[in-house]
């Protein structure tokens, strides 16, 4: 069974300043796929970045990358430069590849940009 | 991107009555459909995935006779929440997986918060 951790259900960052969202999982599938999504106060889940199990290369988009590594089994969001809007929850999930493709999602981390 | 709505919003409706909630994919084709419920503060939990044109898989703990999932063409599938109760308000969120396009890619709805009262 797939597993997805988030242990920070909280963080404060000074705006500008760059910020890491952990993240680790546990599969037996040898071929998944990492996400992370940001849900603001308003409900929806907004897509950030994906990561495929045998990707050779971090991914990134924009100021977000993934530092991904695959023999600890974890998946770190980095957010450079935060912004005040950034402010909101971050989602990591984890889907298999051949499976139903359903997203098994960990629990959260609240970020709050401070001025 | 890919447009997935979500109608209604926000319903507000009494015990014992039928809600249904309606998930569309607005620009692709939606060959795969999943419905997701999240509870104030915690993760999303996924309820069940749904193909377009056959019955849907339930996880595990879901009613299959209380959330009845409907998946009748490749534009839309519906969530029907029958004799509501207290217990299931909460915020449904759809996601919509096409047959094209970005392998990965996984495009949700903006959700709907229902309240029964």
């Amino acid at each position: 069974a797939q597993k997805i951790t988030q242990t920070q259900p909280g963080m404060f960052v000074q705006e500008k300043e760059a910020v890491t969202l952990d993240c680790t999982y546990d599969t037996s599938d040898p071929s998944y796929g990492l996400f992370w999504y940001k849900q603001p106060s308003s409900g929806e889940m907004i897509f950030l970045i994906y990561q495929g199990s045998y990707d050779q290369q971090n991914a990134t988009e924009g100021r977000y990358s993934l530092n991904f590594q695959k023999a600890r089994k974890s998946a770190n969001l980095v957010i450079s430069a935060s912004q005040l809007g950034d402010s909101a929850m971050y989602f990591c999930a984890m889907r298999e590849e051949f499976g139903n493709e359903k997203l098994t999602f960990g629990t959260g981390t609240r970020l709050t940009i401070i001025p | 991107g890919a447009v997935v709505s979500q109608h209604p919003s926000r319903v507000i409706c009494k015990s014992g009555t039928s809600v249904k909630i309606e998930c569309r994919s607005l620009d692709f084709q939606a060959t795969t459909m999943f419905w997701y419920r999240q509870f104030p503060k915690q993760s999303l939990m996924l309820m069940a995935t749904s193909n377009e044109g056959s019955k849907a898989t339930y996880e595990q703990g879901v009613e299959k006779d209380k959330f009845l999932i409907n998946h009748a063409s490749l534009t839309l599938s519906t969530l029907t929440v029958t004799s509501a109760h207290p217990e299931d308000s909460s915020f449904y969120i759809c996601s919509a997986r096409g047959s094209s396009g970005v392998s990965y890619e996984q495009y949700f709805g903006p959700g709907t918060r229902l309240t029964v009262t």
